[in-house]
């Protein structure tokens, strides 16, 4: 079946580091791959996605590209903020299926 | 406006009890999903309706697991005789449908704790 499998955390940066969290997937088709983000005391909310190959999905300074050679959905951001610390949570739906699987979450945690 | 909205945030209960966990989605989406979120396992998918079709069940982990979508709106999941293990929190989401490219909007939770 599919599955999503993320970096474990907590991932702790100082202000303005760089930020990688690598995610890798595997699916049977073609899926769409999503980041969510749950900042604390909050619901999750979608963070970017992308729904083909070599698309890169980018919202708020973060993005991530999908790379199907290497079933990898990495998400990236050049310079982070207090207020990106939260769990940060990998996803796939398969095409034309959109029950999400998730991965298990990573948590980020930056200092000023 | 508004979001989709949960009851209650929090629940606690003693083993061998019922719940219902409710689901205010969005107005207007028609696709309504329940997943449950505990330690150690990650976000898993429960179940999830779409329209007038029958739901898709295959994550409920048991039989002791069902819910209902009435009128195609406001969503119940009952958990019978409640087993400590379904201690989790309860997260609900809608979506205008279920293509991809659809987003799927999440509640708050229910946080369930069984004692």
């Amino acid at each position: 079946g599919d599955s999503v499998t993320q970096m474990e955390g907590p991932v702790t940066l100082s202000e303005e580091a760089f930020l990688t969290i690598n995610c890798t997937y595997t699916a049977t088709g073609y899926p769409s791959l999503f980041w969510y983000v749950q900042y604390p005391g909050e619901g999750l909310q979608l963070l970017l996605k992308a729904t083909k190959a070599d698309d890169k999905g980018s919202n708020k300074g973060f993005e991530a590209t999908y790379r199907k050679e290497t079933t990898s959905f990495h998400l990236e951001k050049g310079s982070v903020q207090v207020s990106d610390s939260a769990v940060y949570f990998c996803a796939l739906s398969e095409s034309g299926y959109s029950t999400l699987t998730f991965g298990k979450g990573t948590m980020l945690l930056v200092s000023p | 406006g508004a979001g989709v909205s949960q009851s209650p945030s929090n629940k606690v209960t003693e083993k061998g009890k019922d719940v219902e966990l409710r689901c205010d989605p969005i107005s207007g989406h028609t696709a309504l999903y329940w997943y449950r979120q505990s330690l150690g396992q990650g976000l898993e998918f429960l179940i999830y309706f779409q329209g007038n079709s029958a739901p898709d069940k295959s994550g409920l982990p048991s039989d002791r697991f069902s819910a209902e979508r009435t009128g195609g709106s406001v969503s119940t999941l009952t958990i019978q005789r409640t087993q400590q293990e379904d201690s989790a929190v309860y997260l609900c989401a809608s979506s205008l449908g279920t293509l991809e490219g659809y987003e799927q909007y999440f509640g708050p939770g229910t946080r369930l704790t069984v004692t």
